[in-house]
């Protein structure tokens, strides 16, 4: 089956500055790629999501970028502010598939 | 405005009962899910429902049982069987065509007492 490693599993950051999280996956047939961002004791909320015909998207601050041939994609939230800080998992829908498998997530700290 | 609800947000269970953790959404989303959230673990696919009396196993459920009666609930019981259900819950669903996210409820953090 489909696995999908995430990493860093923890990154501290200086308000302003970039983050990077990056996701690779195993199964070529997987075809979206969605960032979802969870705040402390709340459900998980869908941030970005990319499909395997588009190498790049970007809204605002944040953008999600896919190399199909390495098989990764990664977060890139720049302009880091306070409120960006959370718990952010990747995942990965196989062609044909109904369910989304997840990272391991990662725990982005924003400091002031 | 729609929206996926769960409830209780907090659910306490002793040593030997079941218990079931509600899931309703109104988004009209054919497909719905229950994920298991542990710490470091990220999360974990319980089951899961594409249509209406028909449901799969995900990678964990042993111990748990749901059903699908209709469109908008997809409960989940915890068993006495599970050995170790403390954990954060989370439902989700997704319209059933097309590649789409899916919506999160709240989740319902459960504690074995």
């Amino acid at each position: 089956g489909e696995n999908v490693e995430q990493h860093p599993s923890t990154l501290s950051v200086q308000e302003g500055d970039s983050a990077v999280i990056k996701c690779t996956y195993s199964d070529s047939a997987s075809n979206y790629f969605p960032w979802y961002k969870q705040e402390l004791g709340k459900g998980p909320q869908l941030i970005i999501d990319i499909r395997s015909n588009v190498g790049e998207k970007k809204d605002q601050r944040i953008a999600v970028t896919l190399n199909k041939t390495a098989k990764h994609f990664s977060l890139h939230i720049t302009e880091t502010q306070p409120e960006d800080s959370a718990v952010y998992f990747c995942a990965v829908q196989i062609q044909g598939a109904q369910k989304l498998v997840f990272g391991q997530g990662t725990r982005l700290t924003i400091n002031p | 405005d729609g929206g996926i609800t769960q409830s209780p947000k907090y659910l306490f269970r002793k040593e030997g009962q079941n218990v079931t953790l509600s899931c309703e959404q109104n988004l009209n989303h054919d497909a719905m899910y229950w994920y298991r959230q542990d710490p470091g673990q990220g999360l974990r696919l319980i089951y899961y429902s594409q249509i209406v009396n028909d449901f799969q196993k995900g990678d964990i459920a042993e111990g748990y049982s749901v059903s699908r009666e209709k469109k908008e609930s997809f409960p989940l019981t915890v068993t006495s069987a599970q050995k170790n259900p403390t954990a954060f819950y989370l439902c989700a669903s997704s319209p059933r065509t097309a590649p789409y996210g899916y919506t999160f409820g709240s989740g319902t953090r459960l504690t074995v007492v």
